[in-house]
């Protein structure tokens, strides 16, 4: 079975830049969840999709960050503009259903400069 | 203060010695999990456990729900266990969002 798939792996990019994730869940998983990992803290919920629709953005900064899963698999989340702080791994896991066991990609590790 | 509290924030051992990782937490839960992540890579899940205790290999996870705690133990330690394992709690209800503790750095030295 393949797992959570992300890209890119890294990126660097300047402040005030945009950057766009994206991430495959496991075939089948109808929950999806965006984490952001700043280093040394525990992964911080960005967002989480049932299906389509979002069931949690209530640490999103919405001001400068958004994300979709439009057809109810893949997903994006994007940064713009982005700030020095940022710089984090961004992490997306996928779920069979609200409250299972969460399968997570390997992240993407963004530095901002 | 955080709701999940991990102890300790580092550890290094000698390959073969036993590993006791623990976490204690504020909040009711539905459930406990016991995650690992390598430096560079994804997390990998562990345990997912809400009562009593889970044994998978040489890692073993108990829960004591009165007392709001849980550990994680390594039998027969391997370098290739040096990661970083990370606690997180479910609230329970309709409420499935994780609360992550800030993570345990274990090194094991051959």
């Amino acid at each position: 079975e393949a797992g959570v798939a992300q890209s890119p792996r890294y990126k660097i990019i300047e402040k005030r830049q945009s950057v766009a994730f994206w991430c495959n869940p496991i075939s089948g998983h109808a929950t999806l969840y965006w984490y952001q990992q700043i280093l040394g803290q525990g992964p911080k919920l960005l967002i989480q999709f049932q299906n389509n629709g979002v069931v949690d953005d209530s640490q999103l900064p919405k001001d400068r960050f958004s994300a979709e899963r439009l057809k109810g698999v893949d997903s994006t989340l994007k940064i713009q503009p982005a700030k020095l702080e940022d710089s984090a791994v961004y992490l997306c896991a996928s779920s069979f259903g609200l409250g299972e066991t969460q399968y997570f990609g390997p992240g993407t590790r963004l530095l901002v400069l | 203060k955080n709701e999940v509290e991990q102890s300790p924030q580092n550890l290094t051992a000698q390959e073969g010695e036993f590993i006791t990782i623990n976490c204690s937490y504020s909040v009711g839960i539905s459930a406990l999990h016991w995650l690992q992540q390598h430096p560079g890579g994804g997390i990998v899940s562990l345990f997912m456990l809400s009562s009593g205790k889970k044994k998978h290999g040489r890692l073993i996870a108990t829960i004591n729900i009165q007392e709001k705690h849980s550990s994680l133990h390594i039998t027969a330690s391997h370098p290739r266990d040096s990661a970083v394992y990370i606690c997180a709690v479910s609230p329970g209800g309709s409420n499935y969002k994780l609360t992550f503790g800030k993570g345990t750095l274990l090194t094991v030295n051959p």
